[in-house]
């Protein structure tokens, strides 16, 4: 049963355009919501988070939007550089003490 | 500063066999997250250390088991394995019990990639 979903197993988006990665979640006890970075052979790193209170979070390029209504988050990047090209997993908490929910990931390339 | 650590990065095994996976954290960091990504998954949750104690566990059988030391680094041990536990493990360290559980303050190790035969 996937709380997290993450539809599009891959994206491939022209360099200086716009990326967008979207999110699915059934859950609706999530109040914290995250977005890892992954690069092969590296751990993920965290990238940005929304709190269920708020339905946007700005940080430089990348904006993350949450549409509680329809349970859908999404992250943008403006503008697409080489260096985002790496896999995105999007995660979910319940509160503040429980774990972790990742989706299955979504491959963003960006293309030259 | 040395980020999160593991070894071996990559091990081979066969079914029935027993596995013993570790971990060194963050400088600085005390708590110590265990992860399983399967291919094409995210990674799942399988267990948390603080303080020498398991203190959250995710949904995962008492095959997997673990042990944090009193320099905060930590082990993973899968007895029997079987072929599903083939996945990349990951270990994410921080500071502090409910910083672990905060994703933004949890640094993830490189992975050791598991192959059962």
């Amino acid at each position: 049963d996937q709380q997290v979903k993450q539809n599009s197993p891959s994206l491939s988006v022209q360099e200086g355009r716009i990326s967008i990665l979207n999110c699915d979640y059934t859950n609706s006890m999530f109040d914290y919501f995250l977005w890892y970075k992954k690069y092969p052979a590296e751990g993920p790193t965290f990238l940005i988070s929304i709190s269920s209170i708020k339905d946007k979070n700005e940080d430089g390029r990348f904006t993350v939007f949450l549409n509680k209504s329809a349970k859908h988050l999404s992250l943008h990047i403006v503008p697409s550089q080489p260096g985002d090209s790496a896999v995105y997993f999007c995660a979910a908490r319940a509160n503040r003490d429980d774990k972790i929910i990742f989706g299955k990931g979504t491959r963003l390339h960006i293309l030259p | 500063d040395a980020g999160v650590t593991q070894s071996p990065t990559h091990l081979i095994k066969t079914r029935g066999q027993q596995v013993t996976l570790r971990c060194s954290p963050k400088s600085g960091h005390d708590t110590v997250s265990w992860y399983q990504q399967a291919l094409g998954q995210g990674p799942q949750f399988i267990f948390q250390y603080y303080e020498e104690e398991e203190r959250q566990r995710g949904n995962f059988p008492d095959r997997f088991s673990g042990h944090q030391f009193p320099n905060y680094s930590s082990e993973l041990n899968v007895n029997a394995l079987l072929l599903g536990d083939s996945a990349l493990y990951l270990c994410a360290s921080s500071f502090g019990l409910a910083g672990g559980i905060l994703g933004e303050t949890q640094y993830f190790g490189p992975g050791t990639r598991l192959l059962v035969l």
